[in-house]
């Protein structure tokens, strides 16, 4: 089946030491996506990538960096995790069209946790 | 500013109906999306309008006014595995989705 992976599932981190979660997709979309949730918060977008062009959200911190070696994979790098940071970070697709649903399909996250 | 506002919380009973409301004040509109999320799992898709009117899908309807800047998701039949966040989110002229903080719905037997 096709689909958006996220691993590892769940991360564990220290203060100040760097992580990156991963996330690949079978679904051939050219837009791939990170948002950060935090409990009984929306979905905050921190990043997309509209095939190989890179777009930052304006308030997001520059510990968060993002790589997309190729189509079907893309990492949240960050590089040196505060208590803040504690959260489940989404990744999503979409295929973009002119017309039609841009619906997006998410991974199953990863909840990252900052000891 | 973009924004979303739903209700933070509702309970409902099982077997009856409930009603989420959602009102939207956006940049641009390319159609709104409900989204559902059980706790600790990512959000899946439920439904998607561009038109005014309403869109059913089984036990789940939705509803959009453009000109109200209002939508509402309808769910009958409730079960209790109906119980989770549903989210209201608004596709901007960027073609960005501007999300609400989610409706924590609590099904009671």
């Amino acid at each position: 089946d096709a689909m958006v992976i996220q691993n590892p599932r769940y991360q564990v981190t220290q203060f100040g030491k760097p992580v990156t979660l991963s996330c690949s997709q079978t679904l051939n979309h050219n837009v791939m996506y990170w948002y950060q949730q935090k409990s009984s918060q929306a979905p905050k977008l921190l990043f997309h990538y509209y095939d190989k062009d890179f777009n930052n959200e304006a308030d997001t911190p520059d510990n968060f960096q993002s790589r997309r070696p190729n189509t079907s994979f893309c990492f949240l790098d960050i590089r040196s995790p505060g208590l803040g940071d504690a959260a489940m970070y989404l990744c999503a697709t979409s295929r973009d069209e002119l017309a039609g649903v841009r619906e997006q399909f998410f991974g199953p996250g990863t909840r990252l946790t900052v000891l | 500013g973009q924004n979303i506002d739903q209700p933070t919380e509702m309970t409902a009973t099982e077997g009856a109906i409930v009603q989420i409301n959602c009102t939207y004040q956006t940049s641009g509109f390319n159609g709104l999306f409900w989204y559902q999320q059980h706790a600790g799992e990512a959000p899946t898709f439920l439904s998607y309008n561009v038109l005014d009117g309403l869109e059913e899908k089984g036990r789940f309807s939705s509803f959009l006014s453009r000109s109200k800047g209002y939508s509402y998701l309808l769910l009958k039949e409730l079960q209790m595995k109906d119980s989770a966040s549903y989210l209201c989110a608004v596709m901007d002229s960027n073609y960005q989705l501007i999300w609400g903080a989610g409706t924590k719905l609590i099904i009671k037997p």
